[in-house]
Parts: structure tokens; sequence; C-alpha cells
């Protein structure tokens, strides 16, 4: 059974550009949830997608949004970047039926300069 | 709100001894999950063993076994017989009734010595 699989591993973008991060759940999840991680602030819950509707939020501005398709797959934009972006985004799936354990994909290190 | 609260920054454990890591969470919601996840340094979180709220009896899997005292509202992680591939960044997360939200604690990182 394949894993999470999360693109691009790596990405260097330009401050005030945008990007798009991707997420391939495990085949039979239909819960995705996006977290950032940062060394000074942990790993924060950004948003979660079940069958293609967004079910929970985090904190964060409106530049952080994101979709999930019917297959699943999700992905998350960032407009405007700010160098505050520089993050691991790590991306999660689960069954979604609550209380399950999610599995991680080995995330996206994004890079803001 | 819900806070999970890990008050080990950091932890060092000789090898095939006995460690264990410290988890305190707060939330007012009857049901909830609590997990234990390791992050290496490559950075992939890997699942590691899930304790309900309901459950009477602690989790256990493998050399990993939650200590769970629902009064104190705490959730700790035992790892037995460490290995030095046990060297990792340790994270419990809570998720309540909000399926597909969970709250992650700042971490411990584990270093076994030969």
């Amino acid at each position: 059974k394949a894993g999470v699989t999360q693109t691009p591993r790596y990405l260097i973008k330009t401050r005030g550009q945008q990007v798009t991060l991707s997420c391939s759940p495990i085949s039979g999840h239909r819960s995705v949830s996006w977290y950032q991680q940062t060394p000074g602030q942990g790993l924060q819950f950004l948003f979660e997608y079940f069958s293609e509707t967004q079910r929970n939020k985090g904190n964060f501005p409106g530049r952080f949004s994101g979709r999930q398709f019917s297959n699943s797959r999700s992905e998350m934009n960032v407009s405007t970047l700010e160098l505050g972006d520089s993050a691991l985004y790590l991306c999660a799936s689960s069954l979604g039926g609550g209380h399950t354990e999610a599995f991680f994909g080995q995330g996206t290190r994004l890079t803001v300069v | 709100a819900q806070k999970i609260t890990q008050t080990q920054p950091g932890m060092f454990v000789q090898e095939k001894e006995a460690v264990t890591l410290d988890c305190t969470y707060d939330t007012s919601d009857p049901s909830y999950g609590l997990f234990w996840y390791k992050q290496p340094s490559s950075g992939e979180m890997i699942f590691l063993i899930y304790q309900g709220s309901y459950d009477q009896q602690n989790a256990t899997e493998g050399r990993y076994s939650l200590n769970f005292q629902k009064a104190r509202k705490s959730a700790n992680l035992v790892i037995s017989a460490s290995q030095l591939g046990d060297s990792a960044m340790y994270f419990c997360a809570m998720e309540n009734t909000n399926a597909g939200k969970s709250t992650f604690g700042d971490g411990t990182t584990l270093t076994v010595k030969p």
C-alpha cells in the first residue's frame, strides 16, 4: 500500500510569489490535513478536507488556502509569500472517522527568500 | 481550547534502557484521542501509538506503551529497551471530536547513547 506522497519535497520561492503544494493520501483515505512546522511555532494545524469539503480550519490568514479533489488528492496554496512562511509543510491522511491515526507524508520544505 | 504540553525539550537515554517521555493535555471534551508520533531527521512523522479517552487499558505497541492517567490528564510514552534508531523528535498529539484536527505538543528530542 503506497504511503502519503507530497510533492515537491523542496521548494525555494521569492517573497510575493505564490506556491502550490500537493498531497496524495493513502488509497481509501478521505481526510487530508495540512500542518505547518517551524522551529519557533512547532506544528500548527492549517486545515482539513474531507470528501472535497473543508471541515476544519486553523488560525492562518486567508493567504493560505486549499482544496481537495474527488480522488482525495489535496493541494495547498499560499499566495503573496512572506519570509515567515518558510517551513516544513506536512500533509496527513486518515480515514477521517475521528480518533484514527494519521499517516504523514515526508513534507515539503519551503524556503522563502 | 485544546492544549498539549511536553515539558522535556530534550532527553538522553542509554541504549537498552527504558525511557519515559512526558505529555499532559487539557481539554473540556469528554471524547478525545491521544497519539504519539516519531519524527526522525528526515522529517516524516511516524505514528507510534494511540489511546482513546474511554479506553480502560493502557495502549501498547511492541516496545511502546502509553501510561494513560486520565484524572491527571497525562499520557506519557514509555519506550522500553531503547535502540539507537529511536533517536528522534517525539510528539504527543490530541484529537477531539473535531475529527481531522490534531493539536500537537512542542516535541521532545530523544537521543539514545551507545
